[in-house]
């Protein structure tokens, strides 16, 4: 079966750096993306990642290794405005996005 | 300007009674889909259409059936819903899949009772 997997919960003190990990086991592969959802909201987009290697804009990164299977979402300088779930979603070889459940990301003061 | 409306916003039903959620985009995207999400199981999709007249199932497309008439378009239909199709509804589009941002609609919370 086609499964992701992201930690259900995490906490980050304002002006840290976190790091959201996000593995996968899918049919094929076709690109991953991240988006970030607040609470009651719909999801919007962050970031794309069909290479290896790091994507970066502005205060969010977003790291891809095919071969294992894994991808981050790096948020640095926190703002309590990231308070918020964070979604990864892979598109497999037969163009279906599979979506993960999130992780919701607390920003304390 | 560019947006994915979704109506309505709110719903609270009957079981057996038939609803209709409209969903449109403005964007002149090719591929739209719907999903729902429940709490700890993230987005799953119902329905997707990849062009107007081509509609395929999702992960989850039981009690639920979509049509895709015109590009901007694509209503989902409950044609006897029940209390396990309570959720939060959401209808989103983009150009394609590979790389495209999904442009998401404001979503529907919908109750059946």
């Amino acid at each position: 079966g086609q499964n992701i997997d992201q930690p259900t919960e995490m906490t980050a003190t304002e002006g840290a750096i976190v790091q959201i990990n996000c593995t996968y086991q899918t049919s094929g592969f076709n690109g991953l993306f991240w988006y970030q959802q607040h609470a009651g909201e719909a999801p919007t987009f962050l970031s794309y990642n069909v290479l290896d290697g790091l994507e970066e804009k502005g205060r969010f990164s977003s790291f891809l290794s095919r071969s294992k299977g894994y991808s981050y979402l790096l948020l640095k300088e926190l703002q309590m405005k990231d308070s918020a779930s964070y979604l990864c979603a892979v598109v497999d070889s037969n163009y279906q996005l599979i979506w993960g459940a999130g992780t919701k990301l607390i920003i304390k003061p | 300007e560019a947006q994915v409306t979704q109506n309505p916003r709110y719903l609270i039903t009957v079981t057996g009674k038939k609803l209709t959620v409209t969903c449109s985009q403005n964007m002149n995207h090719e591929y739209m889909s719907w999903y729902r999400q429940d709490p700890g199981l993230g987005l799953r999709q119902i329905y997707y259409s990849m062009n107007v007249e081509v509609t395929d199932k999702g992960d989850v497309p039981e009690g639920y059936k979509v049509s895709r008439k015109e590009k901007r378009n694509f209503p989902l239909i409950l044609e006897s819903p029940s209390p396990n199709q309570t959720s939060l509804y959401f209808c989103a589009s983009s150009y394609g899949l590979e790389g495209s941002e999904q442009f998401f609609g404001p979503g529907t919370r919908l109750t059946v009772l």
